[in-house]
């Protein structure tokens, strides 16, 4: 089944500074591929995601880009500040499209 | 539009007992998944409904069983509780194609 890695498991920046987290993930037939953040005692809330006929997608402060080859993909936040800290998850389809298989999370820590 | 409801938010269950855990997906949504979210683990995939069929399942251990209703809310049992399974328990509802895909807040089982 597919298999979602998902590196690093913690940042730390300081605030304005760029973060990027970057999955790789196992099963090529994979077509779908959110980005959810995680804020301390709340769900998991979707961001931004990417399905495969496209290369990158941005939404204002936030970027997503896809290499289906090489099959990773990488969540970009630019201008960062101290509310974008959380925990970030990426996930891509299973094979049968039906759920989602989640990276291990990256805590990001913006620091004023 | 009301959310994703799981009840109940906490729980506290003793080594050796069993639990049931409830999901009401969003209206509309046919398509229910369950996750065990612990520290360092990230959100691990338990299974998957839909039309109150299992499609998709998880590595976990029989113990953990589910169902879905004619009406799209999902149950998830476990039995034979072990102190492991102490965790927040996430439900998701999609519609077809995994779009709308969201979390409800899940249930925090602590097994003392």
């Amino acid at each position: 089944g597919e298999n979602v890695e998902q590196h690093p498991s913690t940042l730390s920046v300081q605030e304005g500074d760029s973060a990027v987290i970057k999955c790789t993930y196992s099963d090529s037939a994979s077509n779908y591929f959110p980005w959810y953040k995680q804020e301390l005692g709340k769900r998991p809330q979707l961001i931004i995601d990417i399905r495969s006929n496209v290369g990158e997608k941005k939404d204002q402060r936030i970027a997503v880009t896809l290499n289906k080859t090489a099959k990773h993909f990488s969540l970009h936040i630019t201008e960062t500040q101290p509310e974008d800290s959380a925990v970030y998850f990426c996930a891509a389809a299973n094979q049968a499209g039906t759920a989602l298989i989640f990276g291990k999370g990256t805590t990001l820590s913006v620091s004023s | 539009k009301a959310g994703v409801t799981q009840t109940p938010r906490y729980l506290i269950k003793t080594r050796g007992q069993q639990v049931t855990l409830s999901c009401s997906p969003i209206s509309g949504h046919r398509s229910v998944s369950w996750y065990q979210q612990t520290p360092g683990q990230g959100l691990q995939f338990l299974f998957e409904y839909f039309s109150e069929t299992q499609r998709n399942k998880g590595n976990f251990p029989g113990r953990f069983s589910g169902r879905q209703f004619s009406n799209s809310r999902s149950e998830m049992n476990v039995s034979t509780l072990e102190l492991g399974d102490s965790a927040l328990y996430l439900c998701a509802s999609s519609g077809t194609g995994l779009r709308g895909y969201t979390f409800g807040s899940g249930t925090r089982l602590t097994v003392v």
